[in-house]
This record gives C-alpha cells, structure tokens and sequence, in this order.
C-alpha cells in the first residue's frame, strides 16, 4: 500500500518570494508521481509528473519538481511566487503496475501575500 | 483542449435517495475513475473501471455504490441510498492510458440533508 504525506498544511509567503511544498511517500512498489493544483470552487489540475528519467521536472506556471527516490520525496519549488499561485496543492502517487489510482497527500494550502 | 464534464454541479438530496452523478471522460481515454473529498479533507480513491469492468475499488465503495458506463461516453456513479456521511464532492477522472496523468472534471457536489 501507497501513503502520502504532505507536512505542511498552509504555507504563507511573500509575493516574488521563493516557495517548496514538501511531499514524501511510502511504497512497496515502484510509483508514479504527481502534483496537482486546486483553484477554488474547481477541479484539479495538472501541474507536472514524474514517471521516469530526468529526476528534476518542469510543470506549468514555473513550478519544478525534484524525484528524490532514497529520500522518498517530490517536493515541489518555484523560485517566485505570484499571488495568482494562491491555492490548494496536492501530491499523488499511483502504482507502477495496477490500476493505477492516485493516493493523494492532505494537501497544502499555499498563501501569497501582496 | 478536451475536458472531462460533470453534471450536475451541485446536488442536494434526502438521505434514503438515490443519486445518480454523471460524467463524460475524454473521448479516447481507456481508464476511469471516481474520487471524492469531503470538505476540508483529502481527495480520496473509490472505484477504478477499464475495460467496462470494475478493475479496483475502495472500502468506501461499498453496496450502496456503483458505476456503470452504459453508452461508450458517459460513466455514472450511483449511490443507492444516500447517508448524511455522503456528502461530499466527487470528481470523475480520466486517463489515456493509466500510466499518464489523470484529467479531472470539475466536481459534483453532493450534499445529503
């Protein structure tokens, strides 16, 4: 079984400030990895993905994401942060060989203020 | 840009009745999935369909749901006899083919009085 943890629940930072939203998991098995955002009152939306190769990957809107697989981590940075980022982040993990279901972190609640 | 849908957005029902939330996937996704959050939780898993079968379920997903995909395009999620503890918003996802990302539709939210 997959877990996902999501330590911080609310992040405040400064506009133009830099910004890492910590996720770490638990698998048995080899994962897929995902980092979506939640605007409020929508669905969610893919920001990036790691499914193999290069650990660092680039998403959308500036975000970045590092596969750290011996520390079990996919924390997502962006290095400026607007007050348009403000929103609900979520980690997921989906399995290398099942169905692939998404088992999501609590979420974080990033606040960008002016 | 293709989207996946939901009707309706919001659904207010008395517990004991029957709900029928709707979704239409991408049209040339194989993979399906129900989600929900109940407010201020996590999003959690409750049922997987490919290949028009069931293909995982959660322990939440228990007799009193179901899914169906009774046209090639629309996927449904019934809910029996609706409890107080249902309320919630359900997302419908789908993917191409399971390994890529999952598009989410918009949510229904379901409140159960």
């Amino acid at each position: 079984a997959q877990s996902v943890t999501q330590l911080d629940s609310q992040v405040p930072v400064f506009e133009e400030a830099p910004v890492e939203l910590r996720c770490n998991y638990s698998s048995s098995v080899s994962v897929y990895l995902f980092w979506y955002v939640q605007y409020p009152n929508q669905g969610l939306q893919l920001l990036l993905k790691y499914l193999s190769g290069s650990t660092l990957v680039k998403g959308i809107n500036g975000f970045e994401a590092e596969f750290n697989k011996s520390q079990t981590s996919f924390h997502l940075r962006k290095p400026s942060v607007h007050i348009s980022d403000t929103a609900e982040y979520f980690c997921a993990v989906s399995d290398q060989a099942g169905t692939y279901k998404y088992i999501f972190g609590t979420g974080t609640r990033l606040k960008v203020l002016a | 840009e293709p989207e996946v849908t939901q009707t309706p957005s919001h659904q207010v029902t008395q517990m004991g009745q029957e709900v029928i939330l709707r979704c239409v996937p991408i049209s040339n996704h194989l993979y399906f999935y129900w989600y929900r959050q109940i407010l201020g939780q996590k999003v959690e898993f409750l049922v997987s369909f490919y290949n028009n079968e069931i293909s995982e379920k959660s322990e939440i997903f228990d007799d009193q749901f179901s899914v169906e995909r009774p046209d090639g395009s629309n996927f449904t999620l019934k809910i029996r006899s609706t409890k107080l503890e249902d309320s919630a918003m359900y997302f419908c996802a789908s993917s191409r083919d399971g390994v890529n990302e999952q598009y989410f539709g918009p949510g229904t939210r379901l409140t159960v009085t």
